[in-house]
């Protein structure tokens, strides 16, 4: 079975100051890991994907994350925060098999960009 | 334009008061799915479907319905809503991994539930 932890419910940064989110996983089958974004009373937007043999995804709107095998991780960072960037983030991991497409996502983690 | 079109978008009623919400998606996608998404929670599967006709339980299907009679359409039905289904309902869909995609899905905007 497969599981995500979202280390932290809510964040808040300032404006130009650098974004990470910190993104756990589990799964018993090499990962298919994603970020989603969600702005306010919004459906879920795709932020990146992890490509088997990339160690570093980069993604829309500045975001980028790196897989780290060894520590069974997969943390989104954005360099220099913008107000747009106020959000809510999910990580989510998908193994395929029997359960098609299932993602399985993590808590989320709220972002609030402070001018 | 692609997407994924659920409605209706928010709806309040009373506990016992069946309701379907309507999901429909122009992307040809075989795969389709309903997720609850419940503050600290994330998104938890209701239930998928990977083709016409072939439905399976996610992880939290007690007092849900779906049916897959056309390819486009995966209606979410509660046939006697409690006030524990008072959440945020997603619909979401994809092409299978090996489709030239990563299995990721498109989500609708969302149907915001409350039950009284």
């Amino acid at each position: 079975a497969q599981s995500v932890t979202q280390l932290g419910s809510h964040v808040s940064v300032s404006e130009g100051a650098l974004v990470l989110l910190r993104c756990n996983y589990s799964s018993s089958v090499p990962p298919y890991l994603f970020w989603y974004v969600q702005y306010p009373n919004q459906g879920l937007q795709l932020l990146l994907k992890y490509t088997t043999g990339a160690t570093l995804v980069k993604g829309i709107n500045g975001f980028e994350a790196e897989f780290k095998k060894s520590e069974t991780s997969f943390h989104l960072t954005k360099p220099s925060a913008h107000m747009s960037d106020a959000a809510e983030y999910f990580c989510a991991v998908s193994a395929g098999g029997s359960a098609g497409n299932k993602l399985t996502f993590g808590g989320g983690t709220r972002v609030l960009v402070k001018p | 334009e692609a997407q994924v079109t659920q409605n209706p978008r928010y709806l309040i009623t009373v506990t016992g008061k069946k309701l379907t919400v309507t999901c429909s998606q122009n992307m040809n996608h075989e795969y389709m799915s309903w997720y609850r998404q419940d503050p600290g929670l994330g998104l938890r599967q209701i239930y998928y479907s990977m083709n016409v006709e072939v439905t399976d339980k996610g992880d939290v299907p007690e007092g849900y319905k779906v049916s897959r009679k056309e390819k486009r359409n995966f209606p979410l039905i509660l046939e006697s809503p409690s006030p524990n289904q008072t959440s945020l309902y997603f619909c979401a869909s994809s092409l299978f991994r090996g489709q030239g995609t990563n299995g990721e899905l498109f989500f609708g905007e969302g149907s915001r539930l409350t039950v009284l």
